[in-house]
């Protein structure tokens, strides 16, 4: 079963505006880790964000927010002040901390418009 | 330089071939996985392992075999590749914080 969902393949966003990208979660734990990447054209993988699940308060990394929302399991990814650096696929990851494994989503392709 | 080395970076292999994909980090990790990445599906986990000396099965596990026999070192092989097969390839490593560090990616391409 899918345990990470992000249904928005792809989105434009307007440089300097903000953009929201979704991801929702499944697990019967109470204790998890919540990850987002980003995957430029380059290829590689680049850690952005982390949400622990007692984590009281949002993740945030510079221009990163994660605007964590337990009760519906969803844990979404806000990129501000877009650039065109930020064009690139953006994974969301979950790992349950009783189990080594961390399953990623299918992941949404963000192209920045000038 | 810290981090993650796969090998190769990419390969053309025939179909029916065995192959071996390399991943050494020197981070001393104790959690590596690798996982293949198709378009439209992200990435999938193949196998994994907690530290030297266990492995266990991902999503999709068939056809791939790995080995721990230290930290450091995590291969992959395809004991005889299938055109399905042909993926992007990569290796990873789970910090102590959490932080999962990839290598740079493995394209394979199976005929």
């Amino acid at each position: 079963a899918q345990k990470i969902t992000q249904t928005q393949p792809g989105m434009f966003v307007q440089e300097k505006e903000a953009v929201t990208l979704d991801c929702t979660y499944d697990t019967s734990d109470q204790s998890y880790g919540l990850f987002w990447y980003k995957q430029p054209s380059s290829g590689e993988m680049i850690f952005l964000i982390y949400q622990g699940s007692y984590d009281e308060q949002n993740a945030t990394e510079g221009r990163y927010s994660l605007n964590f929302q337990k009760a519906r399991k969803s844990a979404n990814l806000v990129i501000s002040a877009s650039q065109l650096g930020d064009s690139a696929m953006y994974f969301c990851a979950m790992r349950e901390v009783n189990d080594y494994k961390l399953s990623f989503g299918a992941g949404t392709t963000v192209t920045v418009r000038a | 330089i810290a981090g993650i080395t796969q090998a190769p970076t990419s390969q053309i292999l025939a179909a029916g071939r065995r192959m071996t994909l390399r991943c050494t980090q020197d981070m001393r990790h104790n959690a590596m996985y690798w996982y293949r990445q198709d378009l439209g599906l992200g990435l999938r986990l193949i196998h994994y392992s907690n530290t030297a000396g266990t492995t266990g099965k991902g999503e999709v596990p068939d056809g791939y075999s790995v080995s721990r026999a230290n930290t450091d070192d995590f291969p992959l092989t395809l004991a005889s590749a299938v055109p399905s097969q042909t993926s992007v390839y990569f290796c990873a490593s789970l910090s102590n914080t959490g932080e999962l560090f990839f290598g740079e990616g493995s394209r394979l391409t199976v005929l």
